[in-house]
C-alpha cells in the first residue's frame, strides 16, 4: 500500500491556461473520487469513478472541467481556460470496491494557483 | 440537501487535557456513515474514526471517541490524552446509505491546535 499519490504537488499557472492533474489511486482500490478544497473550506465532491466509468459529476464540474480514467488505474482531471476562481487545492482519493461506504484514503493534493 | 455544520471554527487545548469538537448534520435519511478526517498542516487527509448510523454504540479508536445522538443529528468527537500530534484541522463528513456513490459531503472544519 504506497498510498494515493497526486501530481504535481503545485502548478502555479497564467489565467486562460489549460493544467492538467494526475491522481494514482492505492493499487486494486476500483473507486476513485476527486474533492475540490479551498483555502479554510471542507473539500467539494467533483465527481467520482468505479473502474473506468464515470458515474456521477457534481454541478461544480462546468464543462472546463474533465476527469477521464481511462483503464482503470490512474486518472486525470484537466481544466481548460483557467479562470481565478479555479484557484484551490485539488483532491484525489480513493477506495476499494466492496462497497461505497468504506473509508477513503487521500492524496496530497495538488494545490492550483492562477496568477 | 444534506448539510454538515461544525460550529468551532478553531479550539485549543493543553497537552494531556481533553477537547471535543461539535458537529451536526442535517438529512431526512434513515441510514447513512459518518466519518472524522484529520488533515495536518500541509499533509494529506486521514481517517480518524468512522460510526454507521445503524449501531447505536458509540464508536472508539484509541484516545479518540465519539458521541453519536441520532436524534439530535449530532456527531461530536473527544480527543482524550490530546498530544502536539493532534494538531491539525479536523473535518466531519457525511455518506448517504442511498445512491452508492461514496460522495462526502463535509463540513467547514475546526483548527485544533494543542499546546505543550
Amino acid at each position: 500500500d504506497t498510498g494515493v499519490s497526486q501530481n504535481p504537488r503545485h502548478k502555479i499557472t497564467k489565467r486562460g491556461q489549460n493544467v492538467t492533474f494526475r491522481c494514482d489511486p492505492i493499487s486494486e482500490h476500483n473507486r476513485l473520487y476527486w474533492y475540490r478544497q479551498t483555502l479554510g473550506q471542507g473539500p467539494e465532491f467533483l465527481t467520482y469513478f468505479q473502474n473506468e466509468a464515470q458515474l456521477e459529476k457534481s454541478r461544480l464540474l462546468s464543462d472546463r472541467f474533465s476527469a477521464e480514467r481511462p483503464k482503470g488505474s490512474f486518472s486525470t482531471l484537466e481544466i481548460q481556460r483557467t479562470e481565478q476562481g479555479d484557484s484551490a487545492m485539488y483532491l484525489c482519493a480513493s477506495s476499494p470496491g466492496t462497497g461505497f461506504y468504506q473509508p477513503q484514503h487521500f492524496g496530497d493534493g495538488t494545490r492550483l494557483s492562477i496568477l | 440537501a444534506q448539510t454538515v455544520t461544525q460550529s468551532q471554527p478553531e479550539m485549543s487545548v493543553q497537552e494531556a487535557e481533553t477537547v471535543t469538537l461539535s458537529c451536526t448534520y442535517d438529512t431526512s435519511e434513515n441510514n447513512y456513515y459518518l466519518f472524522w478526517y484529520k488533515q495536518p498542516p500541509s499533509r494529506q487527509m486521514i481517517l480518524v474514526i468512522r460510526q454507521e448510523a445503524y449501531k447505536q454504540q458509540n464508536a472508539t479508536e484509541n484516545r479518540f471517541s465519539v458521541n453519536f445522538q441520532k436524534a439530535a443529528k449530532s456527531f461530536s468527537l473527544k480527543i482524550s490524552d490530546s498530544q502536539l500530534g493532534d494538531t491539525a484541522m479536523y473535518f466531519c463528513a457525511f455518506l448517504p446509505g442511498s445512491g452508492n456513490t461514496g460522495k462526502l459531503i463535509f463540513g467547514q472544519g475546526t483548527t485544533l491546535q494543542v499546546k505543550p
